[in-house]
């Protein structure tokens, strides 16, 4: 079955850097697109970008151009999202959703979300 | 960018209950607009896809319907794991809406 397994829980400073990780099983990880997705306390899901498994290419939503990297393990089915500059509005859980083998754009699967402190 | 808008932001309903939420998108996107349910605490599950297909599992007193800017989802008669907050997203590469508060009566 497909699984989603997310780096634990991070505690950073401003002005740091974190980066989770995602790592997949249960299907061929290079047939299906990546998302993050994140979730402030008490506040809606941001979309945040995609990357192709594949050909490691990616699109970031522009909120956080310049500021996250996705980047992709193929050797062992892992994503990885790195944010940088961190802001006490970066704490939040960070989910990583799988897209549709035809990137349809939707999420069945996703991890179990990993939750990022931003405190000095 | 296409934003995605929600009503209303919260309701009360009681168990049993017909509950309509309604997601307007600035322009049209055809039917390409899902639904999620989160719980407390969890990850987001899909209940409806491009508009109107059911997702396997999900139980038929979920529907979407709409194309084009609106949609709605309907809970044709509400169960007491129904309480949650719902959101629509268009697919993929976009933001979601600002999600709908389904609570207890």
């Amino acid at each position: 079955q497909v699984q989603l397994v997310q780096s634990g829980a991070e505690v950073k400073k401003p002005g740091a850097s974190v980066k989770v990780s995602c790592k997949a099983s249960g299907y061929t990880f290079t047939n299906y697109f990546m998302h993050w997705v994140r979730q402030a306390p008490g506040q809606g899901l941001e979309w945040m970008g995609i990357i192709n498994p594949r050909g490691d290419s990616t699109s970031y939503a522009q909120k956080f151009q310049g500021r996250v990297t996705m980047t992709r393990d193929t050797s062992t089915s892992t994503v990885y999202m790195e944010l940088s500059s961190l802001r006490s509005e970066d704490a939040a859980v960070y989910f990583c959703a799988r897209d549709t083998y035809d990137s349809s754009g939707y999420f069945v699967h996703w991890g179990q979300g990993t939750l990022v402190t931003v405190s000095s | 960018d296409i934003q995605m808008t929600q009503s209303p932001s919260s309701l009360s309903a009681s168990v049993g209950d017909r509950v309509t939420i309604t997601c307007r998108a600035s322009h049209s996107i055809s039917t390409h607009l899902n639904w999620y349910q989160q719980k407390p605490g969890k990850a987001p599950k899909l209940l409806i896809y491009a508009a109107s297909s059911l997702q396997s599992g999900v139980p038929s007193r979920f529907s979407g319907s709409g194309s084009g800017t609106d949609f709605t989802l309907t809970i044709s008669r509400l169960e007491p794991e129904d309480f949650a907050v719902y959101y629509c997203q268009q697919y993929g590469f976009s933001p979601f809406g600002q999600g709908t508060k389904v609570e207890i009566k």
